[in-house]
């Protein structure tokens, strides 16, 4: 099975700073790695498909990097309405999908 | 637009069956695929298993031996079922679509989830 790690598992940052979180997969995964951000109480959403692709819709303050084992999920300037959980998930060995464990973005 | 809505009782006991249905709306149920996902308190999400358009399933092997999903056509409706259930399995339930985004397999969109608890 393919394993997904996230981190941080939590951060805490301000309104404008430039946010990171990485996704490293135990074995490689090509490009097959989207981004998901989930508000409390609400659904999940993706925001980033094939590691690099934005979903329509998605600010363009989001970003992805990454190919092979390790990803990337860049916030440029961080918004109010973008603290929630961001977690990955691997599309590699669909469809039979793995999750990151989240990583949680507070407010500072 | 496609829209999913869970349903389904927010309470059951060990031992019993967990049963949800996820509601399809804006298009066919058999036109694309579909997922059960899960998030335990506390934890991140847990994928559970997948049906296809023609009705072929892949389970999570750590739940494989308890999960039935199933398509409902008529009612545009696809159901999942985990069997002897512990407190382990209390979690919010997500259904989501299955499909393609530009060439990239994604899931979107998702219900807005239901939380199911294990108790006596």
């Amino acid at each position: 099975d393919i394993q997904m790690t996230q981190s941080p598992s939590s951060l805490s940052a301000s309104v404008g700073d430039r946010v990171t979180i990485t996704c490293r997969a135990s074995q490689t995964i090509s490009t097959y790695l989207n981004w998901y951000q989930q508000k409390p109480g609400k659904a999940p959403k993706v925001l980033i498909f094939g590691a690099s692709g934005l979903q329509g819709g998605v600010p363009s303050r989001f970003s992805g990097s990454g190919s092979g084992t390790h990803f990337t999920l860049t916030i440029a300037s961080l918004q109010p309405e973008d603290f929630a959980t961001y977690y990955c998930q691997q599309s590699y060995t669909t469809p039979t999908w793995t999750f990151g464990q989240g990583t949680k973005v507070v407010i500072k | 637009q496609v829209q999913l809505q869970e349903s389904g009782p927010g309470l059951v006991k060990p031992s019993e069956t967990l049963s949800l249905t996820c509601s399809v709306s804006g298009d066919s149920i058999s036109s694309y695929q579909w997922t059960w996902i899960r998030r335990p308190p506390g934890k991140g999400l847990e994928w559970i298993g997948y049906i296809s358009n023609t009705g072929n399933t892949n389970y999570n092997p750590s739940l494989k031996s308890r999960v039935t999903i199933s398509v409902d056509t008529s009612k545009n409706q696809f159901s999942l079922k985990v069997s002897s259930v512990t407190a382990a399995d209390t979690a919010v339930y997500y259904c989501a679509r299955d499909w393609y985004s530009s060439g990239w397999r994604v899931l979107d969109p998702w219900g807005q989830g239901t939380l199911v608890t294990v108790s006596s």
